[in-house]
């Protein structure tokens, strides 16, 4: 079965950088792209960006231009979502998914000095 | 970039009633649409994608409807279980936006 297991929950001081796996199984890693979405406590959900795992090839969202790197490694079908000079306001939980119907249960960041 | 605009953003209902949420998108996405449920500590589920395929597993109660830019999820009757927040989701060209949710809430 298809499943998409998350590195564990993650605490950043502002400033800080952090890096999340993705790790997938049950399907062919390089035939879906991965997308990363976030939700701040409360929030609704936001779009961060994608991967192609085949091509490597990356699609952000503007808000995070700059700031956000998507890896892959597909000898380990994992994922990498890095995300660099953190704020306090970027503590949420961070999802990985196969395209829209396979999510993974989320990590928690939590950002705090 | 493509803005999706969802509403109601709560709604009070009973169970057994029929409810409908919209989402309008600022430009033609085709039927690059799908509808979520979240429950609360959960990651969000797929309910439907391409506007109104049902995904697999999913109660038939639950329908979508709509092409273009304005969308429609209809829950015909709706049960204790679904008392949860919605969230329509437009894929078009790959790059996501997420409507601002529904919260449903019981009466």
């Amino acid at each position: 079965q298809v499943q998409l297991v998350q590195s564990g929950a993650e605490v950043k001081k502002p400033g800080a950088s952090v890096k999340v796996s993705c790790k997938a199984s049950g399907y062919s890693f390089t035939a879906y792209y991965v997308h990363w979405v976030r939700q701040a406590p409360g929030q609704g959900l936001e779009w961060m960006g994608s991967i192609n795992p085949s091509s490597g090839g990356t699609d952000y969202a503007q808000k995070f231009q700059g700031r956000v790197t998507m890896t892959r490694d597909t000898s380990i079908s994992t994922a990498y979502m890095e995300l660099s000079r953190l704020r306090s306001d970027d503590t949420a939980m961070y999802y990985c998914s196969r395209g829209r119907d396979y999510w993974g249960l989320g990590t928690l960041v939590t950002v705090s000095s | 970039a493509i803005q999706m605009t969802q509403s109601p953003s709560s709604l009070s209902a009973s169970v057994g009633d029929r409810v409908t949420i919209t989402c309008r998108a600022s430009q033609g996405i085709r039927n690059d649409l799908g509808w979520y449920q979240q429950k609360p500590g959960k990651a969000p589920k797929l309910l439907i994608y391409g506007a109104s395929s049902l995904q697999s597993g999913v109660p038939s109660r639950f329908s979508g409807s709509g092409s273009g830019t304005d969308f429609t999820l209809t829950i015909s009757s709706l049960q204790p279980e679904d008392f949860a927040t919605y969230y329509c989701l437009q894929d078009y060209n790959y790059r996501w936006t997420f409507g601002q949710g529904t919260k449903v809430e019981i009466k």
